[in-house]
């Protein structure tokens, strides 16, 4: 079945520094790629996605990119503000079927005032 | 409310006791999912249901789980004689399309 690393586990960034998180894919037939945002006590929050026909998504200060052939995804983070800090999540479907969710282990963002 | 819901928040329950967890999912999301997330883990995939029916169960799901969802709206997840490794947090999902899943605030089980 499908697995997904990602890296690093941690991060610490200053107020205003950029921040990317690295994810890696084993099923090359995987065509939807999110990216969930949860904080302390809270529900997993989908912030962006991008599928398999798209090389790069961006939504304000958040971008997701896609390597296909290399089997990795990246989430950036541009001007990273102390609301950033949370755990984030990436991870991978298959089509077809259930379309179910395989995640990563999550990064820990902190960003520091 | 357009959000996905779920009762109830917290659960602690003594092991061997029987539990149920209910999610109502966003309405005319016809795909419910659930998923099982302890801590420092990502959510684990535990089942799914398009409408009323379960197409996939997940190897996690023991003979304890049974999940239902009778008319295609809100499910239930029932587990039997609960063991303390049953103790994570249960996150419901639902979509329109199985793509964009948006998750419940999860019913958080102690088993003690």
């Amino acid at each position: 079945g499908e697995n997904v690393e990602q890296h690093p586990s941690t991060l610490s960034v200053q107020e205003g520094d950029s921040a990317v998180i690295k994810c890696t894919y084993s099923d090359s037939a995987s065509n939807y790629f999110p990216w969930y945002k949860q904080e302390l006590g809270k529900r997993p929050q989908l912030i962006i996605d991008i599928r398999s026909n798209v090389g790069e998504k961006k939504d304000q200060r958040i971008a997701v990119t896609l390597n296909k052939t290399a089997k990795h995804f990246s989430l950036h983070i541009t001007e990273t503000q102390p609301e950033d800090s949370a755990v984030y999540f990436c991870a991978a479907s298959l089509p077809g079927g259930s379309e179910k969710l395989v995640f990563g282990k999550g990064t820990k963002l902190t960003v520091n005032p | 409310d357009t959000g996905v819901s779920q009762d109830p928040r917290h659960k602690i329950t003594k092991r061997g006791q029987n539990v149920t967890f209910r999610c109502d999912p966003i309405s005319e999301h016809n795909r419910l999912y659930w998923y099982r997330q302890t801590l420092g883990q990502g959510p684990e995939f535990l089942t799914y249901f398009q409408n009323e029916a379960q197409l996939e169960k997940s190897r996690l799901l023991s003979d304890r789980f049974s999940a239902e969802r009778p008319k295609g709206s809100f499910s239930t997840l029932e587990i039997q004689r609960t063991e303390q490794g049953d103790s994570a947090m249960y996150l419901c999902a639902s979509s329109s399309t199985g793509n964009e899943q948006y998750f419940g605030p999860g019913t958080r089980l102690t088993v003690t």
